[in-house]
């Protein structure tokens, strides 16, 4: 069975580095055309696409985001990692990763989900 | 960044109505457009990819037509399951981006 979990902490203070984990089970991000995505959704809002790594380990990130995310991988572990440094609450959200595997269409859905870890940013 | 912008924001709807969600994009995406379901505390769940495609276990009374920059999600006769909230998201150029959603409520 595919699955993603992520998981990390549940409240962090403002200023601090979060460090979520996405732990992959039933495929491989070594796999080619394999990639794995980071998505977050605050509270009553729309999803907005963070991060991606792919299985030849190139990274993509958000623009507006960039000086503050870094993804990596483990793959002897099947784990992406996602940081953001400098957290504010404006950072509140719930955080996904997600695998989107190599498409002939070119089109790339997100295909799996994990379920998702909320992040409360307060002090 | 392309700009995804849904219509309605939400809609209310009876068991057994067609219910149709619309898509636009802020410049020409091709076919690059998925249509996702969400439920409150779940993740998305892809419904539709290439803007037409039925993703694999997905009921066939959901459908998705359209190309270039309008897009529509059409369920033929909605279930007591299919009130959620539907999303739209293009995959035409980085960064991907969705659209706002659209909360499909019981009437």
């Amino acid at each position: 069975q595919v699955t993603l979990k992520e998981s990390g902490p549940a409240l962090v203070k403002p200023t601090q580095t979060l460090t979520l984990t996405c732990t992959l089970s039933g495929f491989s991000l070594s796999t080619s055309g394999m990639r794995v995505s980071w998505i977050r959704q605050p509270p009553g809002k729309a999803l907005e696409w963070l991060a991606r790594i792919d299985w030849d380990d190139e990274k993509f990130y958000r623009t507006s985001l960039k000086t503050r995310l870094t993804i990596s991988k483990d793959t002897s572990r099947n784990q992406v990692v996602l940081t953001m440094t400098n957290m504010d609450p404006v950072d509140t959200a719930t955080y996904y990763c997600a695998r989107t595997p190599y498409d002939s269409s070119g089109v790339y859905p997100f295909d799996i989900w994990g379920q998702g870890t909320m992040v409360t940013v307060s002090s | 960044d392309i700009q995804m912008t849904q219509s309605p924001s939400s809609l209310s709807a009876s068991v057994g109505d067609r219910v149709t969600i619309t898509c636009r994009a802020s410049q020409y995406i091709s076919s690059y457009l998925n249509w996702y379901q969400q439920k409150p505390g779940k993740a998305p769940k892809v419904l539709i990819y290439g803007a037409s495609s039925l993703q694999t276990g997905v009921p066939s009374r959901f459908s998705g037509s359209g190309s270039g920059t309008d897009f529509t999600l059409t369920i033929s006769s909605l279930q007591p399951e299919d009130f959620a909230t539907y999303s739209c998201q293009q995959t035409y150029s980085s960064p991907v981006t969705f659209g706002q959603g659209t909360k499909v409520e019981i009437k």
